[in-house]
């Protein structure tokens, strides 16, 4: 166990439709990282977030918005659903935003649009 | 085209052997290489990272080795064991950004 606790495990939705995964990261940890895992293009890192504010942008989708909370926890808001986001969103966290910092990730929450 | 490339695909060993998974990768300006060990259907657990300056770190039984001159990372198994059945995954940061290879499934046979 991580540490790093995400919600729902399992999520499934329908096609145009907007959802909301949430993360809380390691007690004490500062930095979220969110990534997507799916078969057709394996891990993909999209957006981390740092103390509230976000630090780096991978392949994030226009669709797709993040942000951290004053607590710490972070929720991904992925809207206008469409069958390619079916895939596993992972939620990471370290202590801080240093490049070699290492990465705690979640169980994942298992997306399935239909 | 993927600016990590790994090697081999698939692998499948006997309980103790070693073996010797590949990573190369064209990412610039680099910034830092990690491997990771992902089990079916879990989130991926960080087994070394390296910086430009760094050309091996170990972990376990788990070693790494850099080379940033030809842009060539490996990662080492020592006496395999059942549960190092996995998918082993290299990741080269650069900037802020990440780029992930494809991995290495390994299936350890008893």
């Amino acid at each position: 166990d991580s540490g790093v606790t995400q919600t729902p495990k399992h999520l499934i939705t329908a096609t145009g439709q907007r959802v909301t995964l949430r993360c809380s990261p390691r007690s004490g940890d500062l930095s979220v990282y969110w990534y997507q895992q799916s078969l057709d293009q394996g891990l993909q890192f999209l957006i981390q977030y740092y103390n509230g504010e976000e630090r780096a942008k991978g392949n994030i989708l226009e669709r797709f918005s993040a942000q951290q909370f004053p607590d710490l926890h972070s929720e991904l808001n992925l809207s206008s659903l469409e069958l390619g986001d079916s895939a596993l969103y992972f939620c990471a966290s370290s202590p801080r935003a240093g490049r070699v910092e290492t990465q705690y990730f979640g169980p994942g929450t298992r997306l399935l649009v239909l | 085209k993927n600016q990590v490339e790994q090697s081999p695909q698939s692998l499948i060993i006997l309980e103790g052997k070693n073996c010797t998974l590949q990573c190369n990768y064209t990412v610039s300006p680099f910034s830092n290489l990690r491997w990771y060990k992902q089990d079916t259907g879990r989130g991926p657990v960080s087994l070394t990272i390296m910086t430009f300056s760094e050309n091996t770190k170990s972990n376990g039984r788990y070693t790494a080795t850099l080379d940033a001159d030809t842009k060539q990372s490996s990662l080492h198994i020592t006496a395999s064991q059942l549960s190092d059945s996995a998918s082993y995954i290299c990741v080269v940061s650069a900037g802020g950004d990440m780029r992930f290879g494809a991995g290495t499934r390994l299936t350890v046979k008893p």
